[in-house]
């Protein structure tokens, strides 16, 4: 059963629009949800992340909206860039274990 | 800036073959970990240590062996490799900090084993 799951596996946006990506969970324990953007032959880096105390976390044009009673999240990118384009990965963890479980990813493309 | 190495970058071996893949961290993290990462399934964790001398067993261990040395240093071992183990392999170090685990990545290892 997987743990995170997230949609669209990919999605194109042209440059200037929203993009929305999806994220859900199944483990009630998870209390931390960051997402880390990848770029081709590189290794993940982290984007942005949210507790579960909170319902929304901003940070320039990135924004996480959360739903704890749903188990979702999102991840807005306001004012999309041709730079933007990358996988973007959700991943969960508890505090007890400290361990990241992620999502299979989003790909992302912004045309210009 | 957190800094993960890995080496080799790229690697080719052979089936029933012995692979090292070597992960080395100067941030004086606690926690090290081995993902691997393949089309369609996103990172999957292999191994991961707490801390010198520590390994635990992540989602998908069968088949690889893992080595903690020292702090800075974290090993994956595969001692008879498969063809199903021809992968991107992923090495990242990590301290909690209440319920915040921010993991910081190496580049990857490109393994394909023939």
């Amino acid at each position: 059963q997987q743990q995170v799951r997230q949609s669209p596996q990919s999605l194109t946006v042209w440059e200037g629009e929203t993009a929305i990506l999806n994220c859900s969970y199944e483990d009630s324990t998870f209390n931390y949800f960051p997402w880390y953007q990848q770029f081709p032959g590189e290794g993940p880096a982290l984007l942005i992340s949210i507790s579960s105390v909170s319902d929304k976390k901003e940070d320039g044009r990135f924004t996480i909206f959360f739903n704890k009673r749903e188990k979702k999240l999102s991840l807005h990118i306001t004012d999309s860039q041709p730079g933007d384009s990358a996988t973007y990965f959700c991943a969960a963890s508890n505090t007890n274990t400290g361990k990241l479980t992620f999502g299979d990813g989003t790909v992302l493309t912004v045309k210009p | 800036e957190a800094a993960v190495t890995q080496s080799p970058r790229n690697k080719v071996a052979v089936t029933g073959g012995k692979v090292t893949l070597s992960c080395n961290q100067t941030n004086n993290h606690n926690n090290m970990y081995w993902y691997r990462q393949d089309t369609g399934h996103g990172l999957r964790l292999i191994h991961y240590s707490y801390g010198a001398g520590s390994t635990e067993k992540g989602d998908i261990p069968d088949g690889y062996k893992a080595s903690r040395p020292s702090q800075e240093n974290f090993s994956l071992i595969l001692e008879l490799a498969t063809p199903s183990q021809t992968s991107v392999y992923f090495c990242a170090s990590g301290t909690p900090t209440g319920s915040q685990n921010t993991l910081y990545f190496g580049a990857g290892t490109r393994l394909s084993v023939l």
